[in-house]
């Protein structure tokens, strides 16, 4: 089965750029996956950022954007702040009515 | 406004059953699919389960497969996950979702599941 990864962790200063990816343990994903992020803080349900590979979720504000970089996609946070500390995950449509979560990614802003 | 109010969770043993319902607000239920996702005590996002607009499509999870049933009743504005055969490792908190281009727009808060015995 297919695993979605994630890097473990990020770090980015307040005002910093920071850039997440997802990628497949076999295979490069494009668009054709629909990848989507989710912004989860601890102890609240997750909150949708970015759906259809770069669509940004109504009231999502325009410092995230989402991309294909090379055979992954991409989450960019432009102009850190401090409550972008959060885990972030991305989700891929794998086809067949099943999709799949990435890993997950802890961003620290500091 | 839209809502997905998640209901049903608690403590259930292993090998036993639970009805979770998730009841929709401020939209029309029928035009929308729907998904549960779920996600264990410290862990990542997991999802579970899909049913489209009427009902008669239904996807799963191979974790869940033959174990859990989706299902809807346009009428009332709910979807249900009917868990079955419960083990440790289904313990969880479960979300509700609606559907949006292959993605999710609006999630519930959540309901937890906890198997012990």
């Amino acid at each position: 089965q297919t695993v979605v990864t994630q890097e473990p962790s990020f770090s980015v200063s307040p005002g910093g750029t920071v850039t997440l990816t997802c990628g497949l343990s076999s295979g490069s994903v494009s668009s054709s996956y629909y990848p989507s992020w989710f912004q989860q803080t601890p102890g609240q349900a997750p909150r949708t950022l970015i759906y259809r590979t770069n669509s940004r979720s109504s009231g999502v504000p325009d410092r995230f954007s989402g991309s294909i970089l090379g055979n992954k996609a991409a989450l960019t946070i432009t102009g850190a702040q401090a409550d972008d500390e959060s885990d972030y995950y991305c989700m891929m449509y794998m086809g067949s009515g099943i999709w799949v979560f990435g890993t997950g990614t802890k961003v620290t802003v500091l | 406004q839209v809502q997905v109010v998640e209901s049903g969770g608690g403590v259930v043993q292993p090998g036993g059953s639970l009805r979770l319902s998730c009841a929709a607000s401020g939209f029309t239920l029928r035009n929308y699919n729907m998904h549960w996702v779920r996600q264990a005590p410290g862990k990542g996002l997991e999802w579970v389960a899909f049913v489209e607009q009427a009902g008669s499509e239904k996807y799963y999870a191979d974790s869940v497969k033959g174990r859990f049933t989706i299902s809807r009743d346009n009428s009332k504005n709910t979807v249900y996950l009917q868990m079955n055969s419960l083990r440790g490792e289904d313990t969880a908190v479960y979300y509700c979702a609606r559907d949006y281009v292959y993605s999710f727009d609006y999630w519930g808060r959540g309901t937890l599941v906890t198997v012990s015995s």
